[in-house]
């Protein structure tokens, strides 16, 4: 049974630093994985889709990378801003999407 | 011009009650998803729907039914709501299967 994980569930960073969230999961065999950020209140938005066949997917600041062979994913994030804050989850596709429970970042300004 | 909406956004209602969940999306996408999120914040899946069929019934009482009038739309009913059922549920679609997910803004269910 395919699990995923997220540590840790939260994190305190100083503004502009870079930093990494951090994305496992137990069966190798999956079709792709996405990056959600989620503010309070609100439902997910999209950040980042890698397919399986992909290492690593990049949009402005944010770069996820894929390592299926160690069940990895990372969310990097370059020069955080406070507008940042918020709860990251990864999900992953097998025969369905399982999301993981999401790491609670907050960036101090 | 939501991609993803759901009515109501708050509902709070009595043990025992039948209640209704809204969804549409206007993005053309084929399948359609609930999930119900715990006050730990954690996403399950409930149900998905392709092109107005099951294709995803996850072990949810079945006081829960979806139904799926047209694949622009995904309903959700609740009978004989219970306290266990409050929580945060979400719609969601996809083009497909290896696309993105695009999330409604989520229903908070209080039942007291």
């Amino acid at each position: 049974k395919q699990e995923v994980t997220q540590i840790p569930a939260a994190l305190s960073v100083p503004e502009g630093e870079n930093l990494v969230l951090n994305c496992s999961f137990t069966d190798s065999a999956i079709y792709n994985l996405q990056w959600f950020r989620q503010d309070p209140g609100k439902g997910l938005t999209s950040l980042l889709l890698i397919q399986s066949s992909q290492r690593e997917q990049t949009s402005g600041r944010l770069n996820a990378s894929l390592d299926k062979s160690s069940g990895r994913s990372t969310l990097y994030i370059a020069a955080s801003q406070p507008g940042d804050s918020a709860t990251y989850l990864c999900a992953l596709r097998d025969d369905k999407i399982i999301f993981g429970k999401g790491t609670r970042l907050h960036i101090l300004p | 011009d939501t991609a993803v909406s759901q009515t109501p956004k708050y509902l709070v209602t009595q043990m025992g009650n039948d209640k209704s969940i809204k969804c549409e999306q206007n993005l053309g996408h084929d399948t359609m998803y609930w999930y119900k999120q715990d006050s730990k914040k954690f996403l399950k899946i409930m149900f998905s729907y392709n092109n107005k069929e099951l294709i995803i019934n996850e072990t949810v009482p079945n006081r829960f039914s979806p139904k799926s009038p047209d694949k622009a739309h995904l309903n959700l009913h609740i009978n004989s709501l219970e306290l266990g059922d409050s929580a945060v549920y979400f719609c969601a679609s996809e083009l497909e299967g290896n696309s993105p997910l695009h999330f409604g803004n989520g229903t908070r269910l209080t039942v007291t």
